[in-house]
């Protein structure tokens, strides 16, 4: 299986911040990376797909990047709808797998 | 609109048995793969598998192969997850999910449903 470990678990930031999460995979997973956004006590939500291709009706503000084993999601100025946990996954090979998310908390 | 409306919360004891399901509405549910996932409490994501609903073809995660029976009714639309004899480690939110292809042979998901919470306990 393929690995797949976020870092920070855990990001206090403020409104209007520059924020960054990393996913680094076990092995490459070319450009078969998705980001999820998951608010307490719903399902998550695609944010981006294919590395960096914004999903319909999400906010440009998101950013995807990277190749390979180690990616990033960016977000350019944090506002208050963002406080959630975000998950990566990797879909290059079967077992899908996920990060263990990275909750981003009001600080 | 895409929707995938899971059914209820369970309570159940170890041992016994429970199929949950998951209905699709508003696309072809015969040109998606449809996949289960898990979230224990406090926990982060796993997938379990996956059913293409035009022939039932089924992939499994290694860590759930055995463990649950994932199936299709495509006459309704409808998905189901089961477990012959639940543990209380399979308390858990289940989700399942709608996975897209964009004719890359790599497939994400796009669309969730809401959950089904199974709580086991005796």
């Amino acid at each position: 299986d393929i690995q797949m470990t976020q870092s920070p678990s855990t990001l206090s930031a403020s409104v209007g911040d520059r924020v960054t999460i990393t996913c680094r995979a076990s092995q490459s997973i070319s450009n078969w990376l998705a980001w999820y956004q998951q608010k307490p006590g719903k399902a998550p939500n695609l944010l981006i797909y294919d590395v960096s291709t914004l999903e319909s009706g999400v906010p440009s503000r998101f950013s995807g990047s990277g190749s390979g084993t180690e990616f990033t999601l960016t977000i350019s100025s944090l506002q208050p709808d963002d406080f959630a946990t975000y998950h990566c996954q990797q879909y290059n090979s079967y077992p899908l797998t996920f990060g263990q998310g990275t909750k981003v908390e009001i600080k | 609109e895409v929707q995938l409306v899971q059914s209820g919360a369970e309570l159940k004891k170890p041992g016994e048995s429970l199929k949950i399901s998951c209905k699709g509405s508003g696309y072809s549910f015969t040109s998606y793969w449809i996949g289960w996932v898990r979230q224990m409490p406090g926990k982060g994501l796993e997938w379990m598998g996956n059913i293409w609903p035009g022939d039932s073809d089924t992939r499994y995660s290694p860590s759930f192969q055995g463990q649950v029976t994932i199936s299709v009714d495509k006459s309704i639309s409808t998905a189901y997850l089961q477990w012959s004899s639940l543990k209380a480690s399979d308390t858990a939110m289940y989700y399942c999910a709608r996975q897209r292809d964009d004719n890359t042979g790599h497939i994400k998901i796009d669309y969730w449903g809401q959950g089904t919470l199974v709580t086991v306990s005796s």
